[in-house]
């Protein structure tokens, strides 16, 4: 089946130890998000790549990065992770900006 | 700018019977779409129903379906004959030529 696929589910690190999520997709779509989902709140658009074009929403601290290496794949970054930077991380694909998206079953990661 | 409000932050229904979540949006642009999206406790988001703004007729899925009110700016989702396995976050979503926006959710609980 056409999936998103996210690994790891989950990702214990420490107070300011880089670490990177990765996603895959099988669907072949040309954009792909990543997103920060904090408890009971809606999820929270870091980033998204539409093809190679890379687009930063305003308010993604500098500590996220991400990288997109072909179509299939696309890395999320962080460089220095706070207290603050836990949270469900989620990973969502669309032919382009207008269509439904199709996510991920997320990365939830815990910083010590 | 594009916003999507919920008001319920909370819902609840009896099993088999009806419940409607409601949504309201605000967008300037004439070509959007709007879609339900579902997430189960620490599961993964999924799309419930897609409307494209340009068509009159109401979205249904199922035991799923809309209420879309152009004029107004609603798009409210009622769940018919409601299940256990409905119970989860409710996230309604506008896209346009932006990613998608979404509003803060509805948890809705299935009482047996």
């Amino acid at each position: 089946d056409a999936m998103v696929i996210q690994n790891p589910r989950y990702q214990v690190t420490q107070f300011g130890k880089p670490v990177t999520l990765s996603c895959s997709q099988t669907l072949n779509h040309n954009v792909m998000y990543w997103y920060q989902q904090k408890s009971s709140q809606a999820p929270k658009l870091l980033f998204h790549y539409y093809d190679k074009d890379f687009n930063n929403e305003a308010d993604t601290p500098d500590n996220f990065q991400s990288r997109r290496p072909n179509t299939s794949f696309c890395f999320l970054d962080i460089r220095s992770p706070g207290l603050g930077d836990a949270a469900m991380y989620l990973c969502a694909t669309s032919w382009t900006r207008h269509n439904e998206q199709f996510f991920g079953p997320g990365t939830r990661l815990t910083v010590l | 700018a594009q916003t999507v409000t919920q008001s319920q932050p909370e819902m609840s229904v009896q099993e088999a019977e009806t419940v409607t979540l409601s949504c309201t949006y605000d967008t300037s642009e004439s070509d959007y779409y709007l879609f339900w999206y579902k997430q189960p406790p620490s599961r993964q988001m999924i799309l419930v129903i897609r409307q494209e703004a340009y068509k009159q007729q109401n979205a249904t899925e199922n035991r799923f379906s809309v209420n879309f009110q152009k004029a107004a700016k609603s798009f409210s989702l009622k769940i018919s004959d409601s299940q256990l396995g409905d119970a989860a976050m409710y996230f309604c979503a506008l896209s346009g030529n932006t990613p998608l926006v979404f509003g803060k959710g509805t948890r809705l609980s299935v009482i047996a």
